[in-house]
């Protein structure tokens, strides 16, 4: 089973809808999460933390479940410039070298 | 804002060939990656080091190695490339001190081929 498991899409949507992605992790002593955004042929560069209570940036809004062992990334009023890979990350075990990357969702936003 | 630069965009190499990716840091961060990046795959962890002259395996070291003298530059080696390390490579810093909750910031990418 894999350490990080988000459904690949794709998500093609039209402007002005609101999507939702989610992200599932093995592990239950997972630390912290992270939503990144890649767009194509670019480097991975983050969107957000994701905190226990729940975070808000803008448009965008990410929640984690524990008990569920799921995290979550909600987009409202997609814009165009959406369109990207969403890449989850959760931290497994805490340090620095035990980022887990989800192979990411795919968003397309149509006009 | 924290760079992480990358010295090759595109790199097609041969078989057999010894290959060097570089990859330099400009926040004095304690810790570098190497990462490959492949369809379905997702990021995998080639490598990682936490200081000048230390090194870890990844989750996929196997046909690569790593050098780091300085602190700022981060290499990875294919000491004999083959066509399954044709790839997406990413390099990647971060600070150790906040190393549960810091990103890590990453560089470019180079797209190397192997023919």
């Amino acid at each position: 089973r894999k350490e990080v498991e988000q459904d690949p899409g794709p998500f093609n949507v039209p402007e002005g809808a609101t999507v939702a992605f989610n992200c599932t992790y093995s592990n239950s002593a997972s630390q912290s999460f992270f939503w990144y955004r890649q767009d194509c042929r670019k480097e991975p560069k983050l969107l957000m933390s994701v905190y226990s209570s729940g975070n808000e940036d803008g448009r965008f809004t990410a929640q984690l479940n524990r008990a569920s062992q799921y995290i979550s990334l909600l987009i409202r009023d997609s814009k165009l410039s959406d369109s990207a890979t969403y890449l989850c990350v959760v931290n497994i075990r805490g340090g620095a070298n035990n980022l887990f990357f989800g192979t990411g969702t795919r968003l397309t936003v149509i006009p | 804002d924290v760079k992480v630069t990358q010295s090759s965009r595109y790199l097609v190499k041969r078989t057999g060939e010894k290959v060097f990716l570089e990859c330099v840091q400009d926040m004095d961060h304690e810790n570098m990656f190497w990462y490959r990046q492949d369809p379905g795959l997702g990021l995998r962890l080639i490598y990682f080091s936490y200081d000048v002259k230390m090194k870890e395996k990844g989750d996929i070291p196997e046909g690569y190695s790593v050098s780091r003298e300085k602190k700022e530059r981060f290499s990875l080696i294919l000491e004999s490339a083959s066509t399954n390390q044709t790839s997406m490579y990413l390099c990647a810093s971060s600070s150790p001190s906040e190393a549960s909750n810091q990103p890590q910031h990453f560089g470019d990418g180079t797209r190397l081929s192997i023919l």
